[in-house]
């Protein structure tokens, strides 16, 4: 059975880090690009960024939200994505989802969702 | 950037009506746009792909359907357990956004 679980939700206050992972199972976790999709309360999905498999370099895509403060990474021989997210705000108070890149670019599996607070 | 709208916002139907409901992309994007529902405090799930290939496991009433600019979401008889808010999303190019979302309730 394919599961993604996410780890690493916090209260964390404006201006502060957090670096979210999310381990994979049941699927071979290197052939696959995974990426982060958020939801701030109450709102829509908000693709977040994007790293691709070992056979794609690893290259890496942000939305215009995350570039310059959001970094995606991954180590396959732990079947682990991460978000390390620096100069935090409370525009990025949200759940935030890993989410398994399948056929056709479409997320076929997601994680349950971690909750992210920006607050003071 | 590729924007997308959802129409309506919101639906109100009966249990065994047909719905339907529409998603527009800003540019043209071929049929590189997916549909996923999402019930209340669950993560999103994936219902159909390339704008009208149905996902393995979703249940037959639904389809999508559209190319370019203009798609639609449809289920053929409304269940109990479709209610949701269901998103589409273009994967046509970066950033690869969603729509607002329409909110499916049942009367």
């Amino acid at each position: 059975e394919v599961q993604l679980v996410e780890s690493g939700g916090a209260l964390v206050q404006p201006g502060g880090s957090l670096r979210l992972s999310c381990v994979g199972s049941g699927f071979t976790f290197s052939d696959h690009y995974m990426d982060w999709v958020r939801q701030a309360p109450g709102q829509g999905l908000e693709w977040v960024a994007r790293i691709r498999n070992r056979a794609n370099k690893y290259t890496t895509e942000y939305a215009a939200s995350a570039k310059g403060r959001f970094t995606i990474s991954r180590d396959d021989s732990k079947n682990s994505l991460y978000l390390q997210m620096n100069s935090l705000t409370i525009e990025d108070t949200a759940i935030y989802y890993c989410a398994r890149g399948g056929v056709a670019a479409a997320y076929d599996y997601w994680g349950q969702g971690i909750l992210v607070t920006v607050s003071s | 950037d590729i924007q997308l709208t959802q129409s309506p916002s919101f639906l109100s139907a009966s249990l065994g009506d047909r719905v339907t409901m529409t998603c527009r992309a800003s540019q043209g994007i071929a049929t590189s746009l997916i549909w996923y529902q999402q019930k209340p405090g669950k993560a999103p799930k994936l219902l159909i792909y390339s704008a009208s290939t149905l996902q393995s496991g979703v249940p037959s009433r639904f389809s999508g359907s559209g190319s370019g600019t203009e798609f639609t979401l449809t289920i053929s008889s409304l269940q109990p357990e479709d209610l949701a808010t269901y998103y589409c999303q273009h994967v046509r190019g970066y950033p690869q956004t969603f729509g607002p979302g329409t909110k499916l309730e049942i009367k």
